[in-house]
């Protein structure tokens, strides 16, 4: 799996969009792009995936640059239960389950 | 979503006994089960994948003989932290991977079990 550089940390404003950024510049043709979160003493929430296209659903948006190196998690009106750990994963689908975690992006929004 | 549980949600246990944690996916078939661990302020790690009816395949550096994974049916899998020592006190999550969900997203995480050993 490609390896993936997140910010250790990110401050958002309630209500305000929170944009989380990673890098993968050695991401392979065949290699997805995932987001997971992990809020305080939970299991890992699965939030988008891509490929090359812009994808959203209804917790956030996901934005591949065209190159693919790099890609853009949108969180369009965080809240409080925002607060978590981000995680950026590049895999292939094939190997869905076995995913390597960085060590994200602890994102806190604030009041 | 599909959705994944485990038990016990956490345990406390002491040094030298051996602590069996179970993770189910709820309602759908999973031939693949993944187990994690995750130590305070650091990111989860890859232990090991369990298959359904065969034996699973471990990372580099976890011991087989200590932390024992059976997945009798495709619904279940446990994981058996034998003789356990304090430095195995962690948070240790499941995941389940649903082959059945075409295009969709196919891996679910459990809620994860919080080992403590006194």
């Amino acid at each position: 799996d490609a390896k993936t550089t997140q910010p250790t940390s990110m401050d958002c404003a309630e209500g305000r969009a929170a944009n989380l950024p990673c890098n993968h510049s050695t991401i392979s043709g065949n290699e997805y792009v995932y987001w997971y979160r992990q809020i305080h003493s939970q299991g890992p929430q699965y939030i988008i995936h891509g490929l090359k296209n812009n994808e959203t659903n209804e917790m956030a948006s996901l934005i591949i640059t065209e190159d693919r190196k790099s890609s853009t998690l949108i969180l369009p009106h965080a809240t409080l239960r925002d607060t978590a750990v981000y995680y950026c994963i590049v895999r292939v689908r094939a190997n869905a389950g076995k995913s390597t975690f960085g060590d994200g992006t602890t994102l806190t929004v604030k009041p | 979503g599909a959705v994944v549980s485990q038990h016990p949600s956490w345990v406390i246990c002491k040094s030298g006994t051996s602590v069996k944690i179970e993770c189910r996916s709820l309602d759908f078939q999973a031939t693949t089960m993944f187990w994690y661990r995750q130590f305070p302020k650091q990111s989860l790690m890859l232990m090991a994948t369990s298959n359904e009816g065969s034996k699973a395949t471990y990372e580099q550096g976890v011991e087989k003989d200590k932390f024992l994974i059976n997945h009798a049916s495709l619904t279940l899998s446990t994981l058996t932290v034998t003789s356990a020592h304090p430095e195995d006190s962690s948070f240790y999550i499941c995941s389940a991977r649903d082959q059945g969900r075409g295009t969709q997203e196919t891996q679910y995480f459990g809620p994860g079990t919080r080992l403590l050993v006194l």
